[in-house]
């Protein structure tokens, strides 16, 4: 079954320190995948895609085939990436839904 | 420059009532999306349109209909609401191929009471 899975409800770390957000799926084929950012009182928002191998305010994320896993990394938190994160795979065979996990909201401590 | 619109930012409605949620967008996007978004749940999708009059049911369509006339307009219907249709309602959009890249609205919160 397709699924993306994200194990950290909540992640909480200081300002400064290093954050790591949890993204794993299940899929097999070679899915394209996403996160999804959304601040306080905005609307959702595209953070970036692994095909663009961008970073963005940042973040970076590696797709990692051998572990099914897609995690998001920046090494320095910031108290304005306080947010909701969602990562999200695409399936190749569809060219418009999306598979979500269910969030992981970042608090960063000042 | 708000891409997609969601009519409202607030609802509350009472059981029972027909409910109509609207949403709008500029850009000329082929597929339109209708999601629930509540704490713990993530992003569950109701209801998708990949053209005009087209609909396809998400993972929890049950209580909903939606209604497509037109390319930019994607309404969300619900038949006679529930208390547990209490939640935040997310409208997306995107473009038919290059999937992914999703355009969101902000979003209604609608209270059932």
């Amino acid at each position: 079954a397709q699924r993306v899975t994200q194990p950290e409800k909540l992640l909480s770390v200081f300002k400064g320190a290093p954050v790591e957000l949890k993204c794993n799926y299940s899929y097999s084929g070679s899915p394209e995948l996403f996160w999804y950012v959304q601040y306080s009182r905005q609307r959702l928002q595209l953070l970036l895609r692994h095909i663009s191998r961008e970073s963005i305010k940042g973040f970076t994320a590696d797709l990692n085939k051998g572990e099914t896993s897609f995690h998001l990394k920046k090494p320095f938190a910031q108290e304005e990436d306080s947010a909701m994160y969602y990562c999200a795979l695409s399936p190749v065979d569809s060219n418009y839904q999306l598979i979500w996990g269910a969030g992981t909201k970042l608090i960063i401590k000042p | 420059d708000v891409k997609v619109t969601q009519s409202s930012r607030y609802l509350v409605k009472r059981t029972g009532e027909k409910v109509f949620l609207e949403c709008v967008q500029d850009m000329d996007h082929e597929n339109m999306f209708w999601y629930r978004q509540d704490p713990g749940l993530g992003l569950r999708l109701i209801y998708f349109s990949y053209d005009v009059k087209m609909k396809e049911k998400g993972d929890i369509p049950e209580g909903y209909s939606v209604s497509r006339e037109k390319k930019e307009r994607f309404s969300l219907i619900l038949e006679s609401a529930s208390t547990n249709q209490t939640s935040m309602y997310l409208c997306a959009s995107s473009k038919s191929a290059g999937a992914g890249g999703y355009t969101f609205g902000s979003g209604t919160r609608l209270t059932v009471v």
